[in-house]
């Protein structure tokens, strides 16, 4: 089955510092998305993305889909505490059903 | 607060018993999904309802089933379960089944199987 590698698997970082994971797959995906996922909750959407070569912004948050839509990244400028959490990229090929990757987990030292 | 609502929050319970999950999509959304997210394999996606009708379906077990209801909650029923089903399952729901529909997800039912 279709498979997200998703890195780093955790980042311990200082607050204010600027943080950058990846996902990469075998396969082909025509929508990319990351979530977060705090203690307790569900993932919560952060940024999606449509098309190929797109790069967009939520506030700190910035993704990219890669050319091939075989990849995609995510960083975050600037973290601060309350950024901690499990960061999960999803793949979508056709219908609605999401495939995800394993997740990094991210650690804010203020 | 996604508008998903998901009961219980916590379940225990032994192996070999059956147990139901229960979600309430968000106010007008058609769909809804079921994922499983266990400590060494992620999220995975279980299985699909829109309307009342299964639309897709994943990584499900037999031991496993679903249904989508009139009002449009949904019930997972695990059954004769093993250890290794102690994970957290989550719901979540979307307007409809299309491709760019952001999913909501629920809070999650954490079931231990002791």
């Amino acid at each position: 089955g279709q498979q997200l590698n998703q890195s780093p698997q955790s980042m311990f970082i200082q607050e204010g510092e600027d943080v950058s994971m990846n996902c990469t797959s075998s396969s082909i995906f025509n929508t990319w998305l990351w979530y977060k996922q705090e203690p307790g909750e569900g993932p919560v959407l952060l940024i999606a993305l449509y098309k190929a070569g797109e790069l967009t912004s939520n506030g700190r948050l910035t993704a990219q889909f890669g050319i091939t839509r075989k990849d995609s990244f995510l960083n975050i400028s600037a973290s601060i505490p309350s950024d901690v959490g499990i960061y999960f990229c999803a793949g979508r090929t056709s219908g609605s059903r999401l495939t995800f990757g394993e997740g990094t987990q991210l650690t804010v030292n203020p | 607060d996604s508008g998903v609502t998901q009961t219980p929050k916590h379940l225990i319970t032994a192996t070999g018993q059956r147990v139901t999950l229960r979600c309430s999509p968000r106010s007008g959304d058609l769909s809804v999904y079921w994922y499983q997210q266990s400590l060494d394999q992620g999220l995975q996606f279980l299985i699909q309802y829109y309307n009342g009708e299964e639309r897709a379906k994943g990584n499900i077990l037999e031991r496993f089933s679903a249904q989508q209801f009139p009002d449009l909650h949904s019930e997972l029923n695990l059954s004769s379960l093993e250890l290794g089903d102690s994970a957290l399952y989550f719901c979540a729901s979307s307007a409809l089944a299309g491709a760019t529909d952001t999913q909501y997800f629920g809070p999650g039912t954490r079931l231990t199987v002791l």
